[in-house]
């Protein structure tokens, strides 16, 4: 049982360029979180999809932006990349109807901006 | 917007000895959990909790959430050098939803 996957696992980018991440949620789940960590800061929350729209957002600007596919997958798109902007990216997946269990995070990727 | 703090920021402590980290919210939640996160890891789940003033057990962890439901605590006895790790404790007020993560509580333990 494969659980959340997220693609590619390091990326390089530089300032003004635009990035593409990826994640497959874990088997069974239909909801799709994605978390900005900061080194040394706790993950921030960027938004949710689910039913292939965007349910709740945090506190991110509209250069941050996002798709959920009928398969469940998620991308989490960053256009006009900032310095600021290099963390480690994390997906976590749940289910939309079971509110009393956890979500699942991936491995993360880690992104820095030269 | 909420806001939820841990402290200590670190905590290094020998071997065998206790370990506790506190997180208050600046809101009333629904519900806290708590996580683990190893360096160079991602966060692993280690415990919800839902009722005002529940206190759960995990072997040597301990968790608590306050009456007022804005605040928790993980208390680990007797730390082990597999103890080593940031703690986050992350805050729901609304459904599984939005999560808000705590600042985290690095621990090293010193063998």
């Amino acid at each position: 049982d494969a659980g959340v996957t997220q693609s590619p696992t390091h990326l390089i980018k530089t300032r003004g360029q635009q990035v593409t991440l990826r994640c497959s949620p874990k088997s069974g789940h239909d909801t799709v979180s994605w978390y900005q960590q900061a080194l040394g800061q706790g993950p921030q929350f960027i938004f949710q999809y689910y039913e292939e729209e965007e349910r709740q957002r945090g506190n991110f600007p509209d250069r941050f932006s996002g798709h959920q596919f009928p398969n469940y997958s998620s991308e989490l798109n960053v256009n006009a990349l900032l310095l600021g902007d290099s963390a480690l990216y994390l997906c976590a997946s749940s289910r939309f109807r079971d509110s009393n269990q956890p979500q699942h995070f991936g491995d993360g990727t880690r992104l820095s901006i030269l | 917007g909420q806001q939820v703090m841990q402290i200590p920021q670190y905590q290094h402590v020998q071997e065998g000895e206790d370990f506790t980290t506190y997180c208050n919210s600046s809101t009333t939640l629904s519900n806290i959990q708590w996580y683990k996160q190893r360096p160079g890891g991602h966060p692993v789940f280690l415990i919800q909790l839902v009722k005002s003033g529940e206190v759960k057990k995990q072997k040597r962890l301990t968790f608590q959430f306050g009456e007022a439901k804005k605040n928790s605590s993980l208390h680990i006895t007797a730390t082990q050098t597999t103890d080593v790790g940031t703690y986050f404790c992350a805050g729901n007020s609304g459904g599984y939803q939005k999560v808000t993560f705590g600042t985290g509580t690095k621990l090293q333990v010193i063998p």
